[in-house]
């Protein structure tokens, strides 16, 4: 089983404040890396999809890039708000595992106070 | 837009119940997968099938048994229920890289 590791587990930051989490992944074995954002009583929905190493993908006030050589992606919050509460996991597509699906990180969650 | 729907958002079962799962998807994917979610765990895959009648055992298969009759509908089945067995499931649908997840059913059994 591939190891997908998210830092920190959980975090509380004011409204305004900027954040970010880690995404740590084996190296060796990467082909593709996702990141999803799950809200309470919805369902996870893609926020990025990234593949190249040096990618950097932006949505909104929501950034991330990707190092693959050295086996991180950081998710980036510029000016938090409320609305950005919610879990955010990364995952991993493994090259050469003989694995199809995606293995997940356990997530980082997110409050933001107003 | 791709929707992928559950049975039942919430569950209530008894030790020893049988209890299916169902899940749908709309889009002609090719590949669904179950997860369970617990506390500090993240998701965790159970089963995945690449097609109609293929499975493929995820990290924690044991105690669980599933079925793809059909391209849209892949089902879930807890032989015989247990209270380790409390968990979020959620499903999923995916043509290649996204993976489009249903709203998730919160199983307890007691």
């Amino acid at each position: 089983i591939l190891n997908v590791e998210q830092s920190p587990q959980s975090l509380h930051v004011q409204e305004g404040d900027s954040t970010n989490f880690t995404c740590s992944f084996p190296s060796s074995n990467f082909y593709a890396l996702h990141w999803y954002r799950w809200e309470t009583a919805k369902s996870p929905e893609a926020l990025f999809v990234m593949t190249l190493n040096g990618d950097e993908k932006k949505k909104g006030r929501i950034s991330a890039t990707l190092n693959t050589k050295e086996g991180y992606s950081y998710l980036y919050i510029k000016g938090s708000q409320p609305e950005d509460s919610a879990t955010y996991l990364c995952a991993l597509k493994g090259l050469g595992t003989g694995r199809r699906a995606l293995t997940f990180g356990s997530g980082t969650r997110l409050q933001v106070q107003p | 837009d791709v929707k992928v729907t559950q049975s039942s958002r919430y569950l209530v079962k008894r030790t020893g119940e049988k209890v299916f799962l169902e899940c749908v998807q709309d889009m002609d994917h090719e590949n669904m997968f179950w997860y369970r979610q617990d506390p500090g765990l993240g998701l965790r895959l159970i089963y995945f099938s690449y097609d109609v009648k293929m499975k493929e055992k995820g990290d924690i298969p044991e105690g669980y048994s599933v079925s793809r009759e059909k391209k849209e509908r892949f089902s879930l089945i807890l032989e015989s229920a247990s209270t380790n067995q409390t968990s979020m499931y959620l499903c999923a649908s995916s043509l290649s890289n996204e993976q489009f997840f249903g709203p998730g059913t919160r199983l307890t059994v007691l």
